[in-house]
């Protein structure tokens, strides 16, 4: 596609509910990002897919938070037993490989009440 | 934990004016870049300057780099109400491709 997008784009949940987000990367791009972003912050690194597989998942706050590629290609961020300090925006962006430049989406801005 | 500090947290001034941002990481980086995001979605990269450069230009857009004090600014020059943003320093999470580290940003007004 012609950028990274980010489905859905906005998602309001109950507390304890289960949630998926998702994203598709620019077509091509090997490298897969997974940032949160809080009010008034700047963006935490959550996660990093490398092809199928995941580089680097230390951001990741819990056990409730888990992110998939299967196919190299679509991600989708999984949160399990959500609760309010959940609530942000999760940034998804991509770049070519693990060296270039990384392009991100719109974020999915996700509330749990 | 987040690298990089940006002041000041928030900047506004007149169509006209030059804004700079200033900030501060903790650890040696590679490169060093600035990222604006419109309205608190998605971020655009605006420029990267290596570890072994000291300044560079994009059109309106001009960073320093001071290695020795881990500092960078970023102005902006000739602002126009188009620039209202947040703008955030990000440098590169080791071991971790591209990922990044982002500061807390600055929100730039600037008002016609």
């Amino acid at each position: 596609g012609a950028g990274v997008s980010q489905t859905p784009s906005n998602k309001v949940t109950e507390k304890g509910k289960y949630v998926e987000l998702r994203c598709d990367p620019i077509s091509g791009h090997t490298a897969l990002y997974w940032y949160r972003q809080s009010l008034g912050q700047g963006p935490e690194f959550l996660i990093y897919f490398q092809g199928t597989g995941a580089a680097d998942d230390s951001g990741l706050p819990n056990d409730r938070f888990f992110a998939v590629r299967p196919e190299g290609s679509v991600s989708t961020l999984k949160i399990q037993r959500t609760e309010r300090g959940d609530s942000a925006v999760y940034l998804c962006a991509s770049s070519l490989d693990e060296q270039g430049e990384a392009f991100f989406g719109q974020g999915t801005r996700l509330t749990v009440v | 934990s987040q690298q990089g500090e940006e002041d000041p947290q928030a900047l506004s001034i007149q169509e006209g004016e030059n804004a700079t941002m200033n900030c501060s990481y903790k650890t040696s980086i590679n490169n060093l870049q600035w990222y604006r995001q419109n309205s608190g979605r998605g971020l655009v990269h605006l420029i990267l300057i290596r570890s072994n450069e000291r300044e560079k230009h994009s059109g309106r857009l001009r960073v320093t780099l001071d290695t020795s004090k881990k500092s960078s600014s970023l102005l902006i020059t000739a602002s126009r109400a188009a620039d209202t943003a947040s703008y955030f320093c990000a440098t590169e999470r080791l071991n971790s491709g591209y990922a990044l580290n982002f500061g807390k940003g600055t929100s730039l007004l600037v008002t016609p």
